[in-house]
């Protein structure tokens, strides 16, 4: 199976911070990459997808980078609706697999 | 827009089987060339991928449930179910159910879950 590691696995931050989360395949996946919000209580939210694309109707603060084995999705200025758990997951192989998760905590 | 909802008991004895449905709306199970896959997520193993089935035949499951899980489909109902045989207490979990599409980027295609359901509940306890 493919290991997705992210990091960190939460942080704290301001409205208006700049939020950088970073995920790490165990092999190469190309761009074969996806990223997730998740809410209490709610299933995942598509963001982005192909790890830069942004799912239509998404903010345009949120972006991804990466290919290979590193990825990133950033949050430009980040917003209160924004406080989630966001997971990145990779569609290379069965099984598919996820990071841990990284919770975005208001400062 | 595709909408999907899981439905089924929520609390399973230990080792007797479980079973959920998801049907979905807004689109037909049979159409397409989607993968209908069932998810979930514990506390302790986070988010964990369980199978799958395709429009074009066939089911793909996770080799650690293989033994253990039946996805079928019902295209009168358009709906698709989960069978798991034999539950303990890790298999609490919330199940989602949830549909893998492909995106063309001119030389691959590339999977991603587009949309999913809201998640059921599931506790295994005497």
């Amino acid at each position: 199976d493919i290991q997705m590691t992210q990091s960190p696995s939460s942080l704290s931050a301001s409205v208006g911070d700049r939020v950088t989360i970073t995920c790490r395949a165990s092999q190469s996946i190309s761009n074969y990459l996806t990223w997730f919000q998740q809410k209490p209580g709610k299933a995942p939210k598509l963001l982005i997808y192909t790890a830069s694309t942004l799912q239509s109707g998404v903010p345009s603060r949120f972006s991804g980078s990466g290919s290979g084995t590193v990825f990133t999705l950033t949050i430009s200025s980040l917003q209160p609706e924004d406080f989630a758990t966001y997971y990145c997951q990779q569609s290379f192989s069965t099984p598919r697999t996820f990071g841990q998760g990284t919770k975005v905590e208001i400062k | 827009q595709v909408q999907l909802q899981e439905s089924g008991p929520g609390l399973v004895k230990p080792s007797q089987t479980l079973s959920l449905t998801c049907t979905v709306s807004g689109g037909s199970i049979n159409s397409g060339r989607y993968s209908w896959t069932w998810l979930r997520q514990s506390a302790g193993k986070g988010l964990e991928w369980i199978g799958r089935f395709f429009t074009h035949g066939g089911t793909n499951y996770s080799p650690s449930l293989k033994s253990r899980l039946t996805i079928s489909v019902d295209t009168s109902k358009n709906q698709f179910s989960l069978k798991l045989s034999s539950v303990t207490a890790a298999d609490t979990a919330i199940y989602f159910c949830a549909r893998e599409t492909d995106f063309w980027n001119g030389y691959s295609e590339i999977p991603y879950f587009d949309f999913w359901g809201q998640g059921t509940p599931v506790t295994v306890s005497s």
